[in-house]
């Protein structure tokens, strides 16, 4: 079984500084990996993902996530936000049957001017 | 590519009735659709995966008769709340499993907007 932890519920930062949100899992087999922003009343939007192959995975809208797996962190960074970066973002782990999700419980990014 | 949509968006019932959800994936077919359940600042609790031509496969916890899924279609999946009450109030969102490469997708799920039920 897999699990997800998201230590921040809550992250403010201001605008254009740097952000790292931490995501850290838990498998006893290999797993896929996964972030995701909610705005608010929308879905999940997919962000990034890791599937194999380099560490460092470049998403949309300037984010980026590293794979530790020594560490089993995933944790996302920008390195500088806007305010528009203010949502909901989780992270992810499915095994590599590419099925069930299993979600970390959401930080929630809040940027200030 | 892969897009994921619900309706409605939003919904009103009164508790005691019944009110259905559906969920279609617009430019894909989707073999396998999953239901989740997100409470007010929550992740999304897994509720289900719904299967085409079979049954869907609960998540513990989760009563199959009172949330009723049915895959009909390779582009259609509903859910029905079934005696709602005001505790079955939350957001329901769909996703869907594009085969590998639609949308340029592997191994992701696709998302639909939501839909926020409110039983009175």
């Amino acid at each position: 079984a897999q699990s997800v932890t998201q230590l921040d519920s809550q992250v403010p930062v201001f605008e254009e500084a740097p952000v790292e949100l931490r995501c850290n899992y838990s498998s006893s087999v290999s797993v896929y990996l996964f972030w995701y922003v909610q705005y608010p009343n929308q879905g999940l939007q997919l962000l990034l993902k890791y599937l194999s192959g380099s560490t460092l995975v470049k998403g949309i809208n300037g984010f980026e996530a590293e794979f530790n797996k020594s560490q089993t962190s995933f944790h996302l960074r920008k390195p500088s936000v806007h305010i528009s970066d203010t949502a909901e973002y989780f992270c992810a782990v499915s095994d590599m049957e590419g099925y069930k999700y299993i979600f970390g419980t959401g930080t929630r990014l809040k940027v200030l001017a | 590519g892969a897009v994921v949509s619900q309706h409605p968006s939003r919904v009103i019932c009164k508790s005691g009735t019944s009110v259905k959800i559906e969920c279609r994936s617009l430019d894909f077919q989707a073999t396998t659709m999953f239901w989740y359940r997100q409470f007010p600042k929550k992740s999304l609790m897994l509720m289900a995966t719904s299967n085409e031509g079979s049954k869907a496969t609960y998540e513990q916890g989760v009563e199959k008769d009172k949330f009723l899924i049915n895959h009909a279609s390779l582009t259609l999946s509903t859910l029905t709340v079934t005696s709602a009450h005001p505790e079955d109030s939350s957001f329901y969102i769909c996703s869907a499993d594009p085969p590998a490469g639609v949308g340029g997708a592997y191994y992701e799920q696709y998302f639909g907007p939501g839909t926020r039920l409110t039983v009175t």
